[in-house]
């Protein structure tokens, strides 16, 4: 079982719409969590960090729900710049090494 | 700007050959992490530097691949005797304190 799993999609939605899609995380014993943003053929970018009590930064909502497992990202009123693939990172106890899904496609059309 | 800079940014090479890249960090930051990732796939870990000390290797990574960090800046990954299998981005990626970490544009290789 991969340590990081995520729907690779691709999502489809329409400009303005609503897309939510989770990553579940096999170690337990985890610590830190983050959201990364990468567009084809760039490097990935830090999108936002996700807290236990989740946050929000502008349209983008993350949620972390530790006893099943898994984090969220939800992108409200999606625009097309939001086209992209979401990676879900994790931190593990005890571990330096920070471990990345495969990523979620998000395409937003016009 | 990533605060990262990594060279060269292209690389084709024949199948048998070395290559080195390099990566150089903006500012200070004591933390360094080389990765490697192919299409359709997440960054895959290789190995972690904090300060000059290389902390954690991937046991994927073999022995044709080493990497090191002399001053506790800039880091060189080298891949001897190169195979179509290593054809992939290189990235290396900095943080300073806190988890997170930032990448370099990356160093695309193409092995031929």
């Amino acid at each position: 079982r991969k340590e990081v799993e995520q729907d690779p999609g691709p999502f489809n939605v329409p400009e303005g719409a609503t897309v939510a899609f989770n990553c579940t995380y096999s170690n337990s014993a985890s610590q830190s969590f983050f959201w990364y943003r990468q567009d084809c053929r760039k490097e990935p970018k830090l999108l936002m960090s996700v807290y236990s009590s989740g946050n929000e930064d502008g349209r983008f909502t993350a949620q972390l729900n530790r006893a099943s497992q898994y984090i969220s990202l939800l992108i409200r009123d999606s625009k097309l710049s939001d086209s992209a693939t979401y990676l879900c990172v994790v931190n593990f106890l005890n571990d330096y090494k920070l471990s990345f899904g495969a990523g979620t496609t998000v395409t937003v059309r016009a | 700007d990533t605060g990262v800079s990594q060279n060269p940014r292209h690389k084709i090479t024949k199948r048998g050959q070395n290559v080195t890249f390099r990566c150089d960090p903006i500012s200070e930051h004591n933390r360094l992490y080389w990765y490697r990732q192919t299409l359709g796939q997440g960054p895959e870990f290789l190995t972690y530097f904090q300060n000059e000390a290389q902390l954690e290797k991937s046991r994927l990574l073999s022995d044709r691949f080493s990497a090191e960090r002399p001053k506790g800046s800039f880091s060189t990954l080298e891949i001897q005797r190169t195979e179509q299998g290593d054809s992939a981005m290189y990235l290396c990626a900095v943080g300073q304190g806190s988890t997170e970490a930032f990448f370099g544009q990356g160093t695309r290789l193409t092995v031929v």
